[in-house]
């Protein structure tokens, strides 16, 4: 069975341009998240999906992060423009009935 | 309010002795606990996870936890450390009914010594 599928897995861009990172959950699991991890630290969640319903979005920067999930399967996380702080691991995990998540294997953004 | 601490950012050990992970919860909920691992540029990966069945947890690659409620902890051991186990670890506590978010801690890094 495929893991979560996470694309880029590296990106570099200049401070103020846009961004984008892409998901693709474990087949049939209803619920999506999106972390972002910096270095040294845990993930934190950005936020949580239930099929394409974002159920918890209250850790996520609306002012410059937007993220989608319109079909209920795979989704995406932008952010325009980005800031030198931005630079991290942003990881995305699925779950089925919620209380084990998988992870993909993260986007690590540089922001110069 | 949820959080858990991991009283070690680095734990150094030779390989073929124990292995011992501490962490620290804190839950207004009854917590389901986890520990996660994470090899360099490879996405985490779930060791063992408790749930309020058994307290004595047994994971992947020989990992276990014990929860203590008493003590609110639920360290991570390994009885013989191997040169694979090099990683960070994560400490990760949510409630039992999966519907508040992951909490994880700032992780520890275990450097395997040959």
């Amino acid at each position: 069975e495929a893991g979560v599928v996470q694309s880029p897995r590296y990106k570099i861009i200049e401070k103020k341009q846009p961004v984008a990172f892409w998901c693709n959950p474990i087949s049939g699991h209803n619920t999506l998240y999106w972390y972002l991890q910096n270095l040294g630290q845990g993930p934190e969640l950005l936020i949580r999906y239930e099929n394409e319903e974002a159920v918890d979005d209250s850790q996520l920067p609306k002012d410059r992060f937007s993220a989608e999930r319109l079909k209920g399967v795979d989704s995406t996380l932008k952010i325009q423009p980005a800031e030198l702080g931005d630079s991290a691991v942003y990881l995305c995990a699925s779950s089925l009935g919620g209380v084990e998540q998988f992870f993909g294997p993260g986007t690590r953004l540089t922001v110069l | 309010a949820q959080s858990v601490t991991q009283l070690d950012s680095h734990v150094s050990v030779s390989e073929g002795t124990p292995v011992l992970l501490r962490c620290n919860y804190s839950s207004s909920y009854s917590p389901s606990l986890f520990w996660y691992v994470q090899h360099p540029n490879k996405g985490l990966q779930l060791l063992l996870k408790y749930t309020s069945a058994a307290t004595l947890v047994k994971g992947i690659n020989g990992f276990e936890a014990e929860f203590k409620k008493s003590e609110t902890s639920f360290h991570l051991t390994k009885p013989s450390a191997h040169m694979s186990d090099a990683a960070e670890y994560f400490c990760v506590v949510s409630d039992f009914s999966g519907n508040t978010p992951l909490v994880f801690g700032k992780g520890t890094r275990l450097s395997v010594i040959a």
